[in-house]
């Protein structure tokens, strides 16, 4: 089956700190989303890609769709405690039962104040 | 605010008690999802509904019974679970016919089976 590989699976950084993690796949997607999931909460959508290539700005937050279209990367800019979380990548395919999704296992960020 | 609701909150039942999960979306969508998310794994889709009729049910024991009585609501029954059921038990919806098929998730419910 498909599978996600994201990393890294956990980070510790500094306040004010740029983050980066990127999610690969064997697989060609044609959508790219990633999510941030709070503890005891459900993933809240951050950034949608749609085209290979795709740079995509969500206040600090920049997301990139790879141009093999089987990779994506996020970064964080100015890190601030309160983007404490795990954050997800998840891919979509075409074809059917195209609207599913395959999700990476999450990268733990922690941001010391 | 993500526009999908999910009821109880958490829950903690016995392996011989019933009850169900409850979600919720008013977003409009023609599709919703029920995942499972333990420690350590990936969110594993465990249903999904297409306007109303069942697409996916992937190799989910017969414990978890699923109902859709309309594309606003989704329904997780619960029986004879085992302590491994324990989990965060997660709604998504989305559209389906149209691009974007980006889902959106409730908050979860926190079960327990003791």
């Amino acid at each position: 089956g498909q599978q996600l590989n994201q990393s890294p699976q956990s980070m510790f950084i500094q306040e004010g700190e740029d983050v980066s993690m990127n999610c690969t796949s064997s697989s060609i997607f044609n959508t790219w989303l990633w999510y941030k999931q709070d503890p005891g909460e459900g993933p809240v959508l951050l950034i949608a890609l749609y085209k290979a290539g795709e740079l995509t700005s969500n206040g600090r937050l920049t997301a990139q769709f790879g141009i093999t279209r089987k990779d994506s990367f996020l970064n964080i800019s100015a890190s601030i405690p309160s983007d404490v979380g795990i954050y997800f990548c998840a891919g979509q395919r075409n074809g059917a039962g195209s609207y599913q999704l395959t999700f990476g296992k999450g990268t733990k960020l922690s941001v010391i104040p | 605010e993500t526009g999908v609701t999910q009821t109880p909150r958490h829950l903690v039942m016995g392996m011989t008690n019933k009850k169900s999960l409850k979600c919720e979306q008013h977003l409009g969508h023609n599709a919703m999802y029920w995942y499972k998310q333990s420690a350590k794994k990936p969110l594993e889709l465990m249903f999904v509904y297409n306007f109303k009729e069942q697409t996916e049910n992937n190799s989910v024991p017969s414990r978890f019974s699923p109902e859709c009585p309309n594309s606003s609501h989704l329904f997780l029954h619960l029986h004879t679970l085992q302590p491994e059921d324990s989990a965060l038990y997660l709604c998504a919806s989305s559209q389906v016919l149209e691009v974007p098929y980006e889902q959106y998730f409730g908050p979860g419910t926190r079960l327990t089976v003791t």
